[in-house]
């Protein structure tokens, strides 16, 4: 059974602060892919990034940066110098990366991301 | 480039009623995704659809069902509804598995 832990329940920060989101896994899977997406008030799900398990490389994307470690089966996200307009719920997921029916996404239960100005 | 259009983006249903929801996927895109998504919660994998039948399910009961039409647009039926089954509903599409699933806004599903 896979499983992703997000520990942080809500995150406030004041603008320009440097934030980190925990994701944890676990998956006996020993291929597959880790998700993050942010969800705005608008309700859609926005996709930021996909790694897959082979490819332990850190990612930087502008201010966005992803460290996955899979010795400690860690997959956490950096907003560096937050702004306002990052404020919303961050989700981590997991899937499979063989399967023959389907590749479900199995989310934590996300982060709650406040920046104040 | 029209992302994944999702319809009604709001209902309100009575206990006992049936609902059905539209999802129109991104253009390309052959495989479509239903999500759960409660209050707080993160969303809950529902069943997937390609090449029109299902082809991963959740753990959710038979009162869920779908359909996946031959221009990949979908369809999500709940019969027999709950007060629990008040949630987002979301779509996402997808071409290639395990690709970035892009996603609608969803429906705003409120059983009273």
């Amino acid at each position: 059974a896979q499983k992703v832990t997000q520990a942080q329940t809500e995150i406030s920060v004041v603008e320009k602060e440097d934030v980190t989101l925990d994701c944890v896994y676990e998956t006996r899977d020993t291929t597959y892919y880790l998700f993050w997406y942010k969800q705005p008030p608008s309700g859609e799900l926005v996709f930021l990034i996909r790694r897959n398990s082979f490819d332990e490389q850190n990612e930087i994307s502008g201010r966005y940066s992803w460290n996955f470690q899979k010795s400690t089966s860690s997959f956490n996200f950096t907003i560096t110098a937050s702004q306002v307009v990052d404020s919303a719920v961050y989700f981590c997921a997991l899937s499979e990366a063989y399967s023959n029916s389907g590749y479900a996404l199995n989310f934590g239960k996300g982060t709650s991301l406040l920046v104040t100005p | 480039d029209a992302g994944v259009t999702q319809s009604p983006t709001h209902l309100i249903k009575t206990r006992g009623q049936q609902v059905t929801l539209r999802c129109s996927p991104k253009s390309g895109h052959d495989t479509v995704s239903w999500y759960q998504q409660a209050l707080g919660q993160g969303p809950q994998f529902i069943f997937q659809y390609y090449e029109e039948e299902e082809r991963q399910r959740g753990n959710f009961p038979d009162r869920f069902s779908g359909h996946q039409f031959p221009n990949y647009s979908s369809e999500l039926n709940v019969n027999a509804l709950l007060l629990g089954d008040s949630a987002l509903y979301l779509c996402a599409s997808s071409l290639e598995v395990g690709d970035g699933y892009t996603f609608g806004s969803g429906t705003r599903l409120t059983v009273v």
